[in-house]
């Protein structure tokens, strides 16, 4: 039901630009991607979410393939603090859709 | 409130108890989430609450649990006849589906059955 497939972990240096992928090759035209992630023993905190166009804050950025079958998380310069599951999620942006939760990306950020 | 408020954040139970898990959620957020977290796994769904709509409990694993949502605002988990494998974080969320569309989340509740 998760509808959307990472792999289980990843490492990353301290300061270097994290690139997490996302593979979610059944998305329906109107289900945006949503990025959320988890610090140890906290709730899921909202990153970034985007539906067609690239999408950049001040957490991350999201980068959707054109044929949006895939996308990208991208932690610009990783901090220690960024270590965390990271969830990709597809939905529908509106009322009465869940948010499927898979078992996300552990992302662990290496001094 | 500033965010979603869970109460208590801890709680310990003997198996065969009842246990009620409070949810305050943003002010004025339409939709109420309540998911469930065991030990190194993901969150697991379990009902959704959208304004005076019925709700969706397609999540619940069994009849030993229910929730209500009074007023549109508070929520209320509660699990009758505790068991060890209801051990668990209860997570809430809470989403202001009109304007933004991000989930917030509670700090959730742990429960241990013993």
């Amino acid at each position: 039901d998760a509808k959307t497939t990472q792999p289980p972990s990843m490492d990353c240096a301290e300061g270097r630009a994290a690139n997490l992928p996302c593979n979610h090759s059944t998305i329906s035209g109107n289900e945006y991607v949503y990025w959320y992630r988890q610090i140890h023993s906290q709730g899921p905190q909202y990153i970034i979410h985007g539906l067609k166009n690239n999408e950049t804050n001040e957490m991350a950025s999201l980068i959707i393939t054109e044929d949006r079958k895939s996308s990208t998380l991208i932690l610009p310069h990783a901090t220690l603090r960024d270590t965390a599951v990271y969830y990709c999620i597809v939905r529908v942006a509106t009322t009465g859709n869940q948010f499927y939760f898979g078992t996300g990306t552990s992302l662990t950020v290496i001094p | 409130g500033a965010g979603v408020s869970q109460s208590p954040s801890n709680k310990v139970t003997e198996k065969g108890k009842d246990v009620e898990l409070r949810c305050d959620p943003i002010s004025g957020h339409t939709a109420l989430y309540w998911y469930r977290q065991s030990l190194g796994q993901g969150l697991e769904f379990l009902i959704y609450f959208q304004g005076n709509s019925a709700p969706d409990k397609s999540g619940l694993p069994s009849d030993r649990f229910s929730a209500e949502r009074t007023g549109g605002s508070v929520s209320t988990l509660t699990i009758q006849r505790t068991q060890q494998e209801d051990s668990a974080v209860y997570l809430c969320a809470s989403i202001l589906v009109q304007d933004r569309p991000e989930a917030f989340f509670g700090q959730g509740t742990r429960l241990t059955v013993v």
